[in-house]
């Protein structure tokens, strides 16, 4: 059973960059999934961010392209999250997860998911 | 952007049938999925490819698929069932994730 345990600081600097480290346990990060990122700001709903896929590929949410970066470390079998020019709209809590697709073409879904953290941004 | 667009709340008392509904342009060419979450926790997935359901998730809970909606029902609410519910699914090329807005299930 494959598990996500996200890590990184939980306050930010406003205009400062917000990392954060997803570490997959019991499967390997080489496999054939994506690996995803999610936010929800307090009381508010999800919103996807991004994803790789471990050759290095990535998607990323138009409205956030600008500022994302999502990298893997295969050697430490996790994926990173780097989000620049943060605001207070940035704060939330950022979940990682492990996505799956149904065939070529479609899109991805959530089975597994970390615990999230609340990463906030103020001065 | 591509967006899924649900109702805000749903209540329903117990023992009577929730619907809550998903609507987006996209949905005839991606599956739709859906997770419970409650507060202070992940989402669970609670359907997939529309209408299947995973291990561990009571029968109760089964979704539909018509155009560009598609329809989680929970027969028999419980309190328990009390939460928010997402969908969630692809743009129409399956590269880019959206979720809905989220809808609140009150059990009365």
């Amino acid at each position: 059973q494959v598990q996500l345990q996200e890590s990184g600081p939980g306050l930010v600097k406003p205009s400062g960059t917000l990392s954060l480290t997803c570490a997959v346990s019991g499967g390997s990060i080489s496999s054939s999934n994506w690996w995803s990122w999610v936010r929800q700001p307090p009381g508010k709903g999800l919103e996807w961010i991004g994803e790789i896929y471990h050759s290095g590929s990535t998607n990323y949410n138009p409205s956030l392209k600008s500022r994302v970066t999502i990298s893997v470390d295969k050697s430490k079998n996790q994926f990173s999250l780097k989000l620049s020019s943060v605001t207070a709209a940035d704060t939330a809590v950022y979940y990682c997860a492990r996505a799956l697709r149904e065939y070529y073409g479609s899109g991805s879904y959530y089975r597994h998911w970390g615990q999230g953290t609340l990463v906030t941004v103020s001065s | 952007s591509y967006e899924l667009t649900q109702p805000p709340s749903v209540s329903v008392s117990p023992g009577q049938t929730a619907r809550i509904t998903c609507s987006g342009d996209a949905l005839p060419k991606q599956y739709a999925y859906w997770y419970q979450q409650k507060p202070g926790q992940a989402p669970v997935l609670v359907i997939y490819k529309d209408s299947e359901r995973p291990s561990g998730i009571p029968e109760r809970f089964s979704g539909s698929s018509s155009g560009t909606t598609v329809t989680l029902t929970i027969s028999g609410v419980q309190a328990e069932d009390e939460a928010d519910y997402y969908c969630q699914s692809a743009d129409s090329s399956g590269t880019y994730g959206v979720f809905g807005g989220g809808t609140k299930l009150t059990v009365l």
